[in-house]
């Protein structure tokens, strides 16, 4: 059973471009989470997706960054216009029910901003 | 509303000694408590976890933390430090009707030979 699997890996950008970062849940995951690490500190949340909806993006800024997770395909999450200050490790994370079971985490994807 | 607050940012043990990682909680209802370990450059593996059964909780690699409710505390524990143990740990906790999972700052812990 694979695990959660996130692409890239690693993704540069220039200010002003956009970033999608994508992720694809273990095997019969309904649940998408996506965190925020910064340098030096703790996953932040972001936003809590279930398919074709948004549970809880009470995390999310309120400009430049949206996610969606369709009923076919992965769960992405996309950052408009990026500046220095989005650089960072997204980290995705699936469970099978409801939120307080496990999450289980995919590898991330480390953004810089140049 | 749930937190978590993780004591000393950096761990130093030597080869062989007690490992002991402190992590403190609030939280307004009964929490689920997790500990995550994140090599450098990886994501994060559940070590393990609290859901209200036993206090006492086993996880992965030798490691395990109890649940202490009236010092809210869920401190990770192994009784002797390998070099492979070398990473940053994370206490995270889960509660009520909540969608997210609240994560301390981390600690770093170095094994020295």
């Amino acid at each position: 059973n694979a695990g959660v699997m996130q692409n890239p890996r690693h993704l540069v950008r220039r200010r002003g471009q956009e970033a999608r970062l994508r992720c694809s849940p273990m095997k019969g995951h309904s649940h998408v989470y996506w965190y925020r690490q910064l340098p030096e500190e703790g996953l932040k949340f972001m936003v809590y997706l279930q398919k074709e909806n948004i549970i809880d993006e009470s995390g999310m800024p309120k400009e430049r960054f949206s996610a969606e997770f369709p009923k076919e395909g992965p769960s992405i999450l996309r950052i408009q216009q990026v500046v220095r200050g989005d650089s960072a490790a997204y980290f995705c994370a699936s469970s099978p029910r409801w939120a307080q079971e496990t999450q289980y985490f995919g590898p991330g994807t480390r953004l810089l901003v140049l | 509303a749930q937190s978590v607050t993780q004591l000393g940012s950096h761990v130093s043990v030597s080869e062989g000694a007690l490992v002991l990682l402190r992590c403190n909680y609030s939280s307004s209802v009964p929490p689920y408590l997790f500990w995550y370990v994140q090599y450098p450059n990886q994501g994060l593996q559940l070590l393990l976890k609290y859901t209200s059964a036993a206090t006492l909780v086993k996880g992965i690699n030798g490691f395990e933390a109890e649940f202490k409710k009236s010092e809210t505390s869920f401190h990770l524990t192994k009784p002797s430090a390998h070099m492979s143990d070398a990473a940053e740990y994370f206490c995270a906790v889960s509660a009520g009707t909540g969608n997210q999972f609240y994560f301390g700052t981390g600690t770093s812990l170095t094994v020295i030979p």
